[in-house]
């Protein structure tokens, strides 16, 4: 059974620092990965979208990467901002069927 | 983009009573529509996933007479909670894959539903 694990599960930082979020995937079958923010008693806004036969994405100050082979993912986030603080989700979509299965998320805090 | 618009965003419900959530895409058609249900800083559990036309696919330990889908269209899937108590109080949310979503068969989300059963 996939589980996806998110490290840390909080996370804060002065603004303007660079950082890292992480995550881990038990079963490397998987069809794609994707990385969601969610602000508090919202919806998923959608960041970035792996294919499994990539090995990272960017948009802007947000690039993720994946080494499906290891299992692992990461979202690295350049220049840090205030509005960046939201709860950042991992989910990964598996090859044998339609299911998305999500990570716990990580919630992070940016300390203006 | 793909959109999917749901509603109602929030609604506080008496316990006994059955809420109706609904999920429509607006620009594309939604031959498959999963149901997630996210408690307090836990992570989106999927419930079921609904298929236009056929009966939904409900997850083990969710109560399909409980849970009701309906896709009774490509732009229209419903979710009620029957009976609804004070436990099901929580985050519902919608997701449908689009190819338009991110070119790449990425997946459209509704905004979410709060439920609070008081």
């Amino acid at each position: 059974k996939q589980e996806v694990t998110q490290i840390p599960a909080a996370l804060s930082v002065p603004e303007g620092e660079n950082l890292v979020l992480n995550c881990s995937f038990t079963d490397s079958a998987i069809y794609n990965l994707q990385w969601f923010r969610q602000d508090p008693g919202k919806g998923l806004t959608s960041l970035l979208l792996i294919q499994s036969s990539q090995r990272e994405q960017t948009s802007g100050r947000l690039n993720a990467s994946l080494d499906k082979s290891s299992g692992r993912s990461t979202l690295y986030i350049a220049a840090s901002q205030p509005g960046d603080s939201a709860t950042y989700l991992c989910a990964v979509r598996e090859d044998r069927d339609d299911k998305i299965i999500f990570g716990k998320g990580t919630r992070l805090h940016i300390l203006p | 983009g793909a959109v999917v618009s749901q509603h109602p965003s929030w609604v506080i419900c008496k316990s006994g009573t059955s809420v109706k959530i609904e999920c429509r895409s607006l620009d594309f058609q939604a031959t498959t529509m999963f149901w997630y249900r996210q408690f307090p800083k836990q992570s989106l559990m999927l419930m079921a996933t609904s298929n236009e036309g056929s009966k939904a696919t409900y997850e083990q330990g969710v109560e399909k007479d409980k849970f009701l889908i309906n896709h009774a269209s490509l732009t229209l899937s419903t979710l009620t909670v029957t009976s609804a108590h004070p436990e099901d109080s929580s985050f519902y949310i919608c997701s449908a894959p689009s190819l338009r979503a991110a070119a790449n068969y990425g997946y459209t989300f509704g905004s979410g539903t709060r439920l609070t059963v008081v």
